[in-house]
């Protein structure tokens, strides 16, 4: 069964502090995409990466990096830095054989001055 | 460019009535998702449009329902609220090609209240 646990619920941190949010899933396609997404206090969900299972190579955008390792089928997101505006709720996910979206519970971050 | 715009922001509601949500996608976007967001709760996958037709459904009762119109708008409809249906409802759009990898672009959400 395809499955994603992001077994951190909440995470808080002094600002400038960098922070890690772990994401693993379960899979038994060969071809998958994998997501991660922020929804702020005002609760639209904004796309942040996506991940296909071809391609291993770390991704940075500023301060916002990702570590995609199939051998442990981990995607993790980590945030250098981080400030005050960082503070939300992170969604990883994983795009099923149907096309669907399966997602992790989310991990609340908290970044505090 | 728009993004996704779902109206309206609230709704209150009492058990046992109908409440109607809706949804504009991202112009070209042609699927529209449906997601129920509990609190406390992850995202639950409700419905999903494209082209007009339902696509694939989540694990709902049949009382969630809803449609796609010709300008790829979209409706959830939920009868004989229950209390447990009172949840952040989220809308989310993509274009219809390349479905594995499309990514979905989300509005911010209808808050469903049900008294």
């Amino acid at each position: 069964a395809q499955k994603v646990t992001q077994a951190q619920t909440e995470i808080s941190v002094v600002e400038k502090e960098d922070v890690t949010l772990d994401c693993v899933y379960e899979t038994r396609d060969t071809t998958y995409y994998l997501f991660w997404y922020k929804q702020p206090p005002s609760g639209e969900l904004v796309f942040l990466i996506r991940r296909n299972s071809f391609d291993e190579q770390n991704e940075i955008s500023g301060r916002y990096s990702w570590n995609f390792q199939k051998s442990t089928s981990s995607f993790n997101f980590t945030i250098t830095a981080s400030q005050v505006v960082d503070s939300a709720v992170y969604f990883c996910a994983l795009r099923d054989s149907n096309y669907q979206l399966i997602w992790g519970a989310g991990t609340k971050l908290i970044i505090k001055p | 460019e728009a993004g996704v715009t779902q109206s309206p922001t609230h709704l209150i509601k009492t058990r046992g009535q109908q409440a109607t949500l809706r949804c504009s996608p991202i112009s070209g976007h042609t699927s529209v998702y449906w997601y129920q967001q509990a609190l406390g709760l992850g995202l639950q996958f409700l419905l999903w449009y494209d082209e007009g037709e339902e696509r694939n459904r989540g694990n709902f009762p049949p009382r969630f329902s809803g449609r796609q119109f010709p300008n790829y708008s979209s409706e959830l409809n939920v009868n004989a609220l229950e209390l447990e249906d009172s949840a952040l409802y989220l809308c989310a759009s993509s274009s219809g090609l390349a479905v594995a990898k499309n990514i979905q672009y989300f509005g911010a959400g209808t808050r469903l209240s049900v008294l």
